[in-house]
């Protein structure tokens, strides 16, 4: 069964502190994201890779940054958490297009800054 | 981008076929349409995809009329366990700067 695995399935953390959020996939597909979900507010894109050591930003991504050393596994840091950045983050892989089966997405990190 | 309008909310009870319609009326031609299911505290869960015409898998069908600007995810027999929201989805990474638009996606409620 192919899969997206996010490291944690919980996390909380300080104010300041820096965060790594760690997310691998097995399918070998090229491209990977970094949404996070808040209610009302839907599936946000924060940073996005179409390759290794290449990194687009998306939407809102203020506050984060992200690392491709692998093609298996990409980062998301936030470099100084703060309280507005509590939420559930959601990694999610795809081939070169998602006209070939969409997206396939990690169970979500869910992220407490207090 | 392609924008996406659905039902914010349905009820439907066990062993009923649902239907969500999404309208899609800037669809672009290469545009494709994708579904996904989430539970609470999940990722979003692909469900199917389609261009045109009618497409069928193991757990739903997609249907496209020709003009494309609608779809409609129909779920045959559903079950407590469908109880979820549903999102539809347009357009293609690859022309859209890799970025795809997400809506509120519909709240489907089934009860026994």
């Amino acid at each position: 069964d192919v899969k997206v695995t996010q490291s944690s399935r919980y996390l909380v953390k300080r104010t300041g502190e820096k965060v790594f959020l760690e997310c691998v996939q097995d399918m070998d597909h090229e491209n990977m994201f970094w949404y996070r979900q808040d209610p009302g507010l839907g599936l946000r894109l924060i940073y996005f890779s179409y390759d290794v050591k290449m990194k687009e930003k998306g939407d809102i991504p203020e506050g984060y940054s992200v690392s491709r050393e692998k093609k298996e596994r990409f980062s998301l840091i936030l470099e100084s958490a703060s309280t507005n950045q509590t939420s559930m983050y959601l990694c999610a892989s795809s081939l070169p297009t998602t006209g070939l089966g969409g997206y396939t997405f990690g169970s979500g990190t869910r992220l407490t800054v207090v | 981008l392609a924008k996406t309008t659905q039902p914010i909310s349905m009820d439907s009870y066990e062993g009923q076929e649902v239907n969500i319609t999404c309208s899609h009326n800037n669809i672009a031609t290469n545009d494709y349409i994708t579904w996904y299911q989430q539970f609470p505290s999940q990722g979003p869960r692909f469900i199917i995809q389609g261009y045109k015409t009618k497409v069928t898998n193991e757990v739903a069908s997609l249907f496209i009329p020709a003009d494309r600007k609608s779809s409609t995810l129909s779920l045959p027999r559903v079950s407590l366990s469908d109880t979820a929201v549903y999102y539809c989805l347009v357009g293609d990474i690859r022309d859209s700067n890799y970025q795809l638009i997400w809506g509120a996606g519909t709240k489907l409620i089934i009860k026994p």
